[in-house]
């Protein structure tokens, strides 16, 4: 099946820097690549839309200068979280299109800013 | 804008029963709908879908069932085991544009030993 990579898994940052997280769609091309973010006992909310090669497209109220999305290549998708605060602390996660229809989710990154 | 409704937000059912738990969706328009199961803390994992163009597909214990005149479908689970515990999110998707998928609220099942 699809196999879906995000890393790091786990990472703790000082407020104010900026955090990169990787998502790698391992054996399939993914043209298309989103991000999730969930709040513990919440539902998963999209973030944006990451395409290959073109700039990705945010949902509603998310920062595009705050979250930095690059999709260099059909297999890896970045998000920055720049100047990171508090409230950014979370569990992100990714996840790659494959086909017209399926998407595979990545482990996801937990975040804590202190 | 488009949302996915999703009950019941928790479940309890002893094990060995069935469950049963229902989403109403507002987007005409879609027409590809997963069902998703997520662990604490881990990713959420695809368990079964269906496509606009059949009412019910069945997976040994998993089926779900659509409604696509009245924008519903559903996921039954039978002879529920506690490994089934987990959260699940149903959602609901265009198969053209920008393919995203709009998530329900997910619901917290617990199998009862």
């Amino acid at each position: 099946g699809a196999v879906v990579s995000q890393h790091p898994s786990r990472v703790i940052c000082k407020s104010g820097t900026s955090v990169k997280i990787e998502c790698r769609s391992l054996d399939f091309q993914a043209t298309t690549m989103f991000w999730y973010r969930q709040f513990p006992k919440k539902s998963l909310m999209l973030m944006a839309t990451s395409n290959e090669g073109s700039k990705a497209t945010y949902e509603q109220g998310v920062e595009k200068d705050k979250f930095l999305i690059n999709h260099a290549s059909l297999t890896l998708s970045t998000l920055t979280v720049t100047s990171a605060h508090p409230e950014d602390s979370s569990f992100y996660i990714c996840s790659a299109r494959q086909g017209n229809y399926e998407q595979y989710f990545g482990p996801g990154t937990r975040l804590t800013v202190t | 804008g488009e949302n996915v409704e999703q009950h019941p937000s928790t479940l309890s059912v002893q094990e060995g029963d069935s469950a049963v738990i229902k989403c109403t969706y507002s987007d005409s328009a879609s027409n590809y709908f997963p069902w998703y199961k997520q662990e604490l803390g881990k990713r959420p994992q695809l368990i079964i879908d269906i496509r606009s163009n059949v009412g019910e597909k069945k997976d040994q214990r998993i089926a779900v069932t659509l409604n696509k005149t009245a924008k519903h479908f559903s996921l039954h689970i039978t002879e529920t085991q506690p490994e089934d515990s987990a959260v699940y999110f149903c959602a609901a998707s265009r198969t053209s544009g920008t393919y995203k998928y709009i998530f329900g609220t997910g619901t917290r099942l617990k199998v009862l030993a």
